[in-house]
């Protein structure tokens, strides 16, 4: 079964870090590019960053450039993101989505369920 | 960074012709995507490239752009299409994403 599955959100106090977890399955992981996007309580999806699939290249979107960092372990099937010195308004559920490119067309193609990050003292 | 803009919400009675527009710069260079969100869920794609859907999307569904706007339109929407739907882009940089503000389409 094609899934990404999300875990590692939870509750955490201003300015402390977590790392999100993104498991694949049922599809050769190592050959997509992955992206986090986030949504925070009733708002519109942000994207937050990409990592092509060797890992050589990563981006980043503004609000978490230079605190958040996306990793894969393609040996564990596994897209990571670390996030620090996290602020209240890093809170959203997060989600990570597989890259699709098509005749130079980029999308997202395959969404987990995502995991929920609460930034609260 | 580029922004994408769309209407808050639009309503279309059922089996009705809708019309959802997102706006941007970006869009002169790329093609925008749709994503279709219901309450409680993740995305969805609904539309990629000039006019493609996956295979689990009905043939209601289409994308269309002109300029720097595109537009996904529901053709006899059905209760089942009620939704928020988002459409993105490649920022103008080609490395970054953009995402729009997102549309809350209601059937009445």
């Amino acid at each position: 079964q094609v899934q990404l599955v999300e875990s590692g959100g939870g509750v955490v106090q201003p300015g402390r870090s977590l790392r999100l977890s993104c498991a694949a399955s049922g599809f050769t992981f190592s050959r997509y590019g992955m992206h986090w996007v986030r949504q925070a309580p009733g708002k519109g999806l942000e994207w937050v960053a990409i990592i092509w699939s060797d890992g050589n290249n990563k981006y980043y979107g503004d609000s978490v450039k230079g605190r958040f960092t996306i990793s894969r372990d393609n040996s564990k099937d596994t897209l990571y993101l670390e996030m620090n010195s996290l602020r209240a308004e890093d809170t959203a559920v997060y989600y990570c989505a597989r890259d699709r490119m098509v005749s130079l067309i980029r999308y997202f193609d395959l969404w987990g369920r995502g995991t929920l990050v609460t930034v609260s003292s | 960074s580029s922004e994408l803009t769309q209407d808050p919400a639009v309503s279309v009675a059922l089996g009705q012709t809708v019309r959802v527009t997102c706006q941007g710069d970006s869009l002169r260079s790329y093609y925008a995507t749709w994503y279709q969100q219901k309450p409680g869920q993740a995305p969805i794609l609904v539309i990629y490239g000039k006019n493609n859907r996956p295979s689990w999307i009905p043939d209601r569904f289409s994308g269309s752009a002109s300029g720097n706007t595109a537009f996904l339109t529901i053709t006899g929407a059905q209760a089942e299409d009620e939704a928020d739907y988002y459409c993105s882009s490649r920022d103008i940089n080609g490395n970054h994403y953009v995402f729009g503000t997102g549309t809350k389409v209601t059937v009445l």
